[in-house]
């Protein structure tokens, strides 16, 4: 039981590429969620889904975009990263609206 | 608009020196307050949900306890694996559809020397 894995968990992209991060998760939940967390700044609500095939946007959704084809796996792409999008990204998972579980980080660097 | 802020920034102990963490914060209806430990380059962990003013739970060295404004995270006698970054988070009350949207605070950085 892996519980949330994220993958990758280091990427550096130069100003204008694009990439996907992918979250996958084995404990059947429904909801999931990706968080962006910066200095200063604490963890921050990006997109979430409340089931396969629905998303929705957080609170800085701006320059990401989600897709959740499958219940297991919660995907966040940027379509043309900024330097501003330097962050670490947190997945999470949870049963129901409740105690979410988190994977361990996907660390970016744009430059 | 939910806030939540966390004292101090950082806290260094002396092992066994006991202290406590603290967690304010505004919500339209708490739902819950949440508790997680975070490591260096790790994911927070979940350690603690609080639902009602008076509410307390305990996990080994850490007791959580809820008042209406605010939450602390008592250490008692803690150890060097205590280290950590400690988040709070509180979950609001949505009315009848909730995504369970945290908002977390900044975090207490926790050094614990031997």
């Amino acid at each position: 039981n892996a519980g949330v894995t994220q993958t990758p968990k280091f990427r550096v992209l130069k100003t204008g590429q694009s990439m996907t991060l992918l979250c996958a998760q084995d404990m059947n939940h429904e909801y999931m969620y990706w968080y962006r967390q910066d200095p200063g700044m604490g963890l921050r609500l990006i997109h979430y889904s409340v089931g396969e095939g629905t998303t929705a946007k957080g609170e800085v959704p701006d320059g990401y975009n989600v897709s959740r084809l499958k219940k297991q796996n919660f995907l966040l792409g940027l379509e043309s990263a900024a330097p501003s999008q330097t962050s670490v990204y947190f997945c999470a998972s949870s049963y129901s609206p409740h105690i979410q579980y988190f994977g361990a980080g996907t660390r970016l660097s744009v430059l | 608009e939910d806030q939540v802020t966390q004292s101090p920034e950082a806290l260094r102990l002396q092992e066994g020196e006991s202290s406590s963490l603290n967690c304010s914060y505004t919500v339209s209806g708490l739902r819950g307050l949440f508790w997680y430990r975070q490591d260096p380059g790790k994911g927070p962990e979940f350690l603690f949900t609080l639902y009602s003013a008076g509410e307390e739970k305990e996990k080994e060295r850490l007791k959580a306890t809820l008042t209406k404004k605010e939450s602390f995270l008592h250490i008692t006698a803690p150890k060097p694996e205590d280290s950590a970054t400690y988040l709070c988070a509180v979950q609001a009350n949505a009315g009848g559809t909730s995504y369970g949207k945290l908002t977390f605070g900044q975090g207490t950085i926790l050094t614990v020397h031997p």
